[in-house]
């Protein structure tokens, strides 16, 4: 069965801190990872990765995805109470067919 | 503004109603998907429509029943619900046929079963 495990389940910090988030899983038929967003309503994307080792970026939010070790880190410098939120991994598990998605961290950050 | 669009936002209905979520995207995108969100959970896969092909979660009541008009829309019928589909309810949808491609989410519809 398609698993994707997320830790920490929820994490608080005070703005200004770096936090990792990560993500691990175990699918057939890999194809991408994605990270997305989501505050009140629907989640909003961050990344996708395909190729281990390329990191992604974006203003203060980065990642990057290991193949071998079938896990991928969501890093946050310098957070903000705007970064609070639910992050969402996600992982394109059958062509397209199904994403599946990981519990979520519960990020709050204070201010 | 999501390019995703789902009426109604929010929706309250009783146990013996028949009602309708509409889902819309222009992007072209030729798959389409509806997920459950109850709160606290991630979404669950509920069906998608990719390949001109319907596919459901076999775990999906048959209170629930997708259709779709065409490549554009992908609406969700709902008939004698109960109070625990009371959930958020996020279409998406997905370029396909050029590898892989991120799901764009609507806003989603917050349905209420009394």
């Amino acid at each position: 069965e398609d698993k994707v495990v997320q830790s920490p389940l929820s994490l608080v910090v005070h703005e200004g801190d770096t936090v990792t988030l990560n993500c691990s899983y175990e699918v057939t038929n890999f194809r991408s990872l994605l990270w997305y967003k989501q505050e009140k309503k629907a989640p909003t994307f961050l990344f996708m990765l395909t190729s281990s080792g390329i990191e992604k970026k974006s203003g203060r939010l980065s990642s990057i995805l290991d193949k071998k070790e079938l896990f991928s880190i969501l890093n946050i410098t310098a957070t903000q109470t705007g970064d609070s939120a639910v992050y969402l991994c996600a992982v394109d598990a059958n062509y397209g067919q199904n994403f599946v998605f990981g519990p979520g961290t519960r990020l709050s950050v204070l201010p | 503004d999501t390019e995703v669009t789902q009426t109604p936002k929010h929706l309250v209905m009783g146990m013996t109603n028949k009602k309708s979520l509409k889902c819309e995207q222009h992007m072209g995108h030729r798959a389409m998907y509806w997920y459950k969100q109850k709160a606290k959970k991630p979404p669950e896969l509920m069906f998608v429509y990719s390949y001109e092909k319907l596919s459901i979660n076999e775990s999906v009541p048959s209170r629930f029943s997708p259709e779709c008009p065409n490549s554009s829309l992908l609406n969700l019928h709902l008939h004698a619900l109960q109070p625990e589909d009371s959930a958020l309810y996020l279409c998406a949808s997905r370029p396909i046929g050029r590898g892989t491609g991120e799901l764009f989410f609507g806003e989603g519809s917050r349905l209420t079963v009394l």
